[in-house]
């Protein structure tokens, strides 16, 4: 059973920093994996999707990497702003018995301070 | 092009009732899939629907289900709520290319008393 595990749960930093969102799974047979944003009471935003084929995706300030071979991913977010408070949640697409769906990870709540 | 849409953005049930979601995806969009998302189980998948079938589904009881419409639209009904069920609803709409990415509304949120 695919598993999304993700770290830190949480994470303060003042503006201006470079950061670093991990994201692990357990199971490397994945068709792509997605990086999310949500704020406080809204549906997902999504940020960049990385297919399995893929290394690498990038969004303006915003680079996420996969390793699938490792399970992992990193959301790295230059020169962050108060505006980038939020909760980032990653997701993959996997095939389980039921067929194939998401699985999500439990978030990195991020506060940016200005 | 407009997002997906949830209605109601809030509802309020007691136990033993049911309820009705609604969502309309974006427009060109035949994939509609439902999560629930909890403060102690994280996001979790309902199920997918794609051209009015149910093509996936997660492990959920039976009080969960939902249907399409030809016009893409999802709707997702819960019986017999529990005070568990209480939750944000999410649904998520995406082309039919195997590899396109999820797209959400802002989601209902049910309170169950």
């Amino acid at each position: 059973k695919q598993e999304v595990t993700q770290i830190p749960a949480a994470l303060s930093v003042p503006e201006g920093e470079n950061l670093v969102l991990n994201c692990s799974f357990t199971d490397s047979a994945i068709y792509n994996l997605q990086w999310f944003r949500q704020d406080p009471g809204k549906g997902l935003t999504s940020l960049l999707l990385i297919q399995s084929s893929q290394r690498e995706q990038t969004s303006g300030r915003l680079n996420a990497s996969l390793d699938k071979s490792s399970g992992r991913s990193t959301l790295y977010i230059a020169a962050s702003q108060p505006g980038d408070s939020a909760t980032y949640l990653c997701a993959v697409r996997t095939r389980d018995n039921y067929g194939q769906n998401f699985v999500f990870g439990p978030g990195t709540r991020l506060s940016v301070l200005p | 092009k407009a997002g997906v849409t949830q209605t109601p953005r809030y509802l309020i049930k007691t136990r033993g009732q049911q309820v009705t979601l609604s969502c309309s995806p974006i427009s060109g969009h035949r994939s509609v899939s439902w999560y629930q998302q909890t403060p102690g189980q994280g996001l979790q998948f309902l199920f997918e629907y794609f051209s009015e079938t149910q093509r996936n589904k997660g492990n959920f009881p039976g009080r969960f289900s939902g249907r399409q419409f030809s016009n893409s639209r999802s709707e997702m009904n819960v019986s017999t709520l529990e005070l568990g069920d209480s939750a944000l609803y999410l649904c998520a709409s995406r082309d039919n290319h195997s590899n396109s990415p999820l797209h959400f509304g802002n989601g209902t949120r049910l309170t169950v008393t």
